[in-house]
């Protein structure tokens, strides 16, 4: 398994301003995945972030709104931008591991007023 | 990606096998089975895949029917920090389409 890890793990942003979340693999994974949890909500996948390429984006999201980095094989980035009350949601960070398995993060906690 | 349903909750008394059902009837020859847990809004745990073998590992076991359109998850003796959201997943692409769940209770 991976072990990863976000930052930051909880934050409170103010509307209209834009927030980085990072997220950290103990190993080189080839596929990284940012998914999005509105409150009493299932998972909804954003976006797979792909190494040395433009992301590709899930139907409903748009680079715009959460352009994502992934400078090397083992960290990525995923910006809440412009944010508004309804961004209020856990995002997670999830990695193919070599075994198969897909593991998630443990989540940041994002609430914007 | 096959679409799966699941019971929305379901109860299991302490020390009993939770057996935790999911309907994949659309699901594809390539695609494989996931399930994961979710404990009080963490980040989703793996716990267990198969193809069309029954699996069994450390924390649980998955029996897949022969035509592979239901399978059940079943955890041999549950305690309380079971109590979780479970989510069975059916994966070909790894674009995890997530359900909504079933919420187990595991109660003393």
């Amino acid at each position: 398994s991976a072990v990863i890890s976000q930052k930051p793990s909880r934050d409170i942003c103010q509307r209209g301003t834009s927030l980085t979340i990072q997220c950290q693999v103990d190993s080189q994974v080839t596929m990284m995945f940012w998914y999005r949890q509105q409150p009493g909500q299932s998972l909804t996948l954003i976006a797979t972030a792909n190494q040395g390429s433009e992301a590709t984006y899930e139907s409903g999201f748009v680079i715009d709104k959460f352009p994502i980095s992934r400078p090397n094989l083992t960290f990525s980035t995923l910006t809440v931008s412009n944010m508004s009350p309804e961004d209020s949601s856990i995002y997670l960070c999830s990695v193919l591991s070599g075994s198969g398995g897909v593991y998630f993060g443990p989540g940041t906690r994002l609430l914007v007023l | 990606d096959a679409k799966t349903t699941q019971p929305t909750s379901m109860d299991c008394a302490e020390g009993r096998a939770a057996n935790l059902p999911c309907n994949h009837s659309t699901i594809s020859g390539n695609e494989y089975v996931y399930w994961y847990r979710q404990i009080h809004s963490q980040g989703p745990q793996y716990i267990i895949h198969g193809l069309k073998n029954n699996e069994t590992n450390e924390m649980a076991s998955l029996i897949i029917t022969e035509d592979r359109k239901s399978s059940t998850l079943i955890l041999p003796h549950a305690t309380l920090r079971d109590t979780a959201v479970y989510y069975c997943i059916s994966v070909g692409t790894y674009k995890y389409i997530f359900g909504t769940g079933t919420r187990l209770k595991v109660l003393a």
